[in-house]
């Protein structure tokens, strides 16, 4: 069964600290990853993309890794703002299947002063 | 503005009746996406079109609901008879189709409330 699971399901952090959420999956045969942020009452917006040959991306302060062996991504933030208290979803795409598309259920991060 | 754009943001109604909201997608996009989501959750599928072609519905999607895409533009999703359980964000989006990369791009959304 294709699911997309993340981790943890919430996160409180001190402005100017660094964190990492996590998601883990098991779509197959996968085609990518997709990080989405989602801002209270907002539409999500994707933040980077990760295929198969790709370990490692980068988008300002977001870093993206992907382990395709084990089926796993993080995305780390570094030196948050309070502008980075979102929901962070990860969506995976297989290759296959008319939608073929599939959500996690977000991680809320809260930047607080 | 030419992203993905929703009416109403906002939507209050009282159990029983019926609503609907419009979704006009990215002009170029052929494909769209309706989905539920409630708080605290992602985004769950409810039904997509390709061009005027609904080509999948989520088994969410009950037989109150119906979704339209006429002449593969706009799309309109129809609420009959609401349920207090039906209150949730409605997602819409919309992405080319070709190719397994192509970004998902959403609405705001419509926060429908049932009393």
């Amino acid at each position: 069964k294709n699911q997309v699971e993340q981790s943890p399901q919430s996160l409180i952090i001190l402005e100017g600290k660094n964190c990492t959420l996590q998601c883990n999956y098991t779509v197959s045969p996968f085609s990518n990853l997709r990080w989405y942020k989602q801002d209270t009452g907002r539409g999500p917006v994707s933040l980077t993309i990760m295929t198969f040959s790709e370990n490692t991306k980068s988008n300002g302060r977001y870093t993206a890794t992907l382990d395709a062996d084990t089926k796993q991504s993080s995305l780390h933030i570094t030196a948050s703002q309070l502008s980075d208290s979102a929901s962070y979803i990860c969506v995976v795409s297989s290759q296959t299947g008319a939608n073929n598309l599939f959500f996690g259920t977000g991680t809320r991060l809260t930047v607080i002063p | 503005d030419t992203g993905v754009s929703q009416d109403p943001r906002h939507k209050i109604t009282k159990r029983g009746q019926n609503v609907t909201f419009r979704c006009d997608p990215i002009s170029e996009h052929n494909r769209l996406y309706w989905y539920r989501q409630t708080l605290g959750q992602g985004p769950e599928f409810l039904t997509y079109f390709q061009n005027e072609a609904q080509l999948e519905k989520s088994r969410l999607l009950s037989d109150r609901f119906s979704a339209e895409r006429p002449k593969g533009s706009f799309s309109t999703l129809e609420i009959q008879r609401t349920e207090q359980g039906d209150s949730a964000m409605y997602l819409c989006a919309s992405r080319l189709s070709g190719g397994d990369t192509g970004e998902l791009f959403f609405g705001e959304g419509s926060r429908l409330t049932v009393l």
